[in-house]
């Protein structure tokens, strides 16, 4: 079974900093897809990222990035200018690539933005 | 964009009634859909998979009887939870994948709390 963990229960970064946040996991699949969630106090799920397994370079959106490292089952979250609105709770999720799409979840991290 | 809702936003009942949770996918149509339950402060676990035309598929420790789940149509999927005790109090959230898209995409959840 696969599983997927977040080390770091909660961070805090400076207005305009960069942090990052750590995701591994663990599967015996070759073929997956992983997910950075953003979880506001409204609790609405909002995508960050998502990377394919089988594609080397890292994903990037905007001010956020991924390091992926397939072969130490690593997939970090780097928040670059980090912005009061960042702070949430952020979860890691894994999902096979076999046509199901149910998603395990990290237990999450708490990211605080100090102004 | 795709959306996906759920009604009620949060529901107050007395211990031993059951309630109803909608979630509905509103401009594409999901043949699958799941259900998850956060608790404060934790990750989302899966409940369940709700299939259309099918029986839901259960995650193991998850009481079937307890919560009922019915894919209704292409676009609506409902739990159930009957004789509610203050124990299931919770947040609950559901996810529609737009397979074409490739992409998952979650409801606003439901909070639920039985006095």
């Amino acid at each position: 079974a696969q599983t997927v963990t977040q080390s770091q229960p909660e961070m805090s970064v400076q207005e305009a900093e960069t942090v990052t946040l750590s995701c591994t996991y663990d599967t015996s699949e070759s073929d997956y897809y992983l997910f950075w969630y953003k979880q506001p106090p409204s609790r609405q799920m909002i995508l960050v990222i998502r990377q394919e397994a089988y594609k080397q370079q890292n994903a990037t959106e905007n001010r956020f990035s991924v390091n992926f490292q397939k072969a130490a089952k690593s997939f970090s979250l780097k928040i670059s200018d980090s912005q009061l609105g960042d702070a949430a709770m952020y979860f890691c999720a894994y999902r096979s690539a076999g046509g199901t799409y149910k998603y395990i979840f990290g237990t999450g991290t708490r990211l605080k933005v100090l102004a | 964009g795709a959306v996906v809702s759920q009604h009620p936003s949060w529901v107050i009942c007395k211990s031993g009634t059951s309630v109803k949770i909608e979630c509905r996918s509103l401009d594409f149509q999901a043949t699958t859909m799941f259900w998850y339950r956060q608790f404060p402060k934790q990750s989302l676990m899966l409940m369940a998979t709700s299939n259309e035309g099918s029986k839901a598929t259960y995650e193991q420790g998850v009481e079937k009887d307890k919560f009922l789940i019915n894919h209704a149509s292409l676009t609506l999927s409902t739990l159930t939870v009957t004789s509610a005790h203050p124990e299931d109090s919770s947040f609950y959230i559901c996810s529609a994948p737009r397979t074409a898209q490739e992409t998952q995409y979650f409801g606003p959840g439901t909070r639920l709390l039985v006095l």
